[in-house]
């Protein structure tokens, strides 16, 4: 068990490109999450997946901002047109969802900063 | 709807000294709560959580925190600082059912210790 891989850990990118992460979950976890984290903040819920399926969106994630888990294993967010305010960290956690459910383990963050 | 305040941003102990990092909840249903520990440009730690069975609960690194329904609380301690313990603490609180594992973070409180 590597535990919540994300990739990469530092992105900075120009305003108005497009960018890309990745999660890698525990293994055997099929619950996935993504949270963003401004400086001074606590994290804010996003959104989830139990397996392939997206079953929950926050307000936070707007039009430009878009998640996959093609395979139910890992998962990217996409944030096309990036502005200023999309600077954070991006943390993904994974958990078992099926019986008993587990707490959420978390990777290590994708700082994305918006030049 | 969940809700999480951590009462003091920023509290700073000797080495030695009792740790004391106050954490209050609202829940409109039975709430499943937790502490995390972020180190800097580091990811998230689970620390305990309480899940409805002892209301006084232990975690790794010495830390212990106690569930009070009656205050809504959940304050976290640990009887000695250590230099080690310096980081970021976070509360977080989730609902049961498909709901378990997303989680409503508290703002934080940065703890500093003292030689």
């Amino acid at each position: 068990d590597t535990g919540v891989s994300q990739n990469p850990r530092h992105k900075i990118t120009k305003r108005g490109q497009n960018v890309t992460f990745r999660c890698d979950p525990i293994s055997e976890h099929n619950r996935l999450y993504w949270y963003r984290q401004t400086l001074g903040q606590g994290p804010e819920f996003l959104t989830y997946f139990q397996n392939e399926a997206q079953l929950e969106k926050s307000r936070l994630l707007s039009d430009r901002f878009s998640a996959e888990r093609p395979k139910g294993s890992f998962s990217t967010l996409e944030i096309q047109r990036t502005e200023q305010g999309d600077s954070a960290m991006y943390l993904c956690a994974s958990s078992i969802g099926r019986g008993m459910v587990t707490e959420a383990f978390f990777g290590q963050g994708t700082r994305l900063t918006v030049v | 709807a969940q809700s999480v305040t951590q009462l003091g941003s920023h509290v700073s102990v000797s080495e030695g000294a009792l740790v004391l990092l106050r954490c209050n909840y609202s829940s409109s249903v039975p709430p499943y709560l937790f502490w995390y520990v972020q180190y800097p440009n580091q990811g998230l730690q689970l620390l305990l959580k309480y899940t409805s069975a002892a209301t006084l609960v232990k975690g790794i690194n010495g830390f212990e925190a106690e569930f009070k329904k009656s205050e809504t609380s959940f304050h976290l301690t640990k009887p000695s600082a250590h230099m080690s313990d310096a980081a970021e603490y976070f509360c977080a609180v989730t609902a049961g059912g498909t709901s378990y594992g997303k989680l409503t973070f508290g703002q934080g409180t940065i703890l500093t210790v003292h030689p």
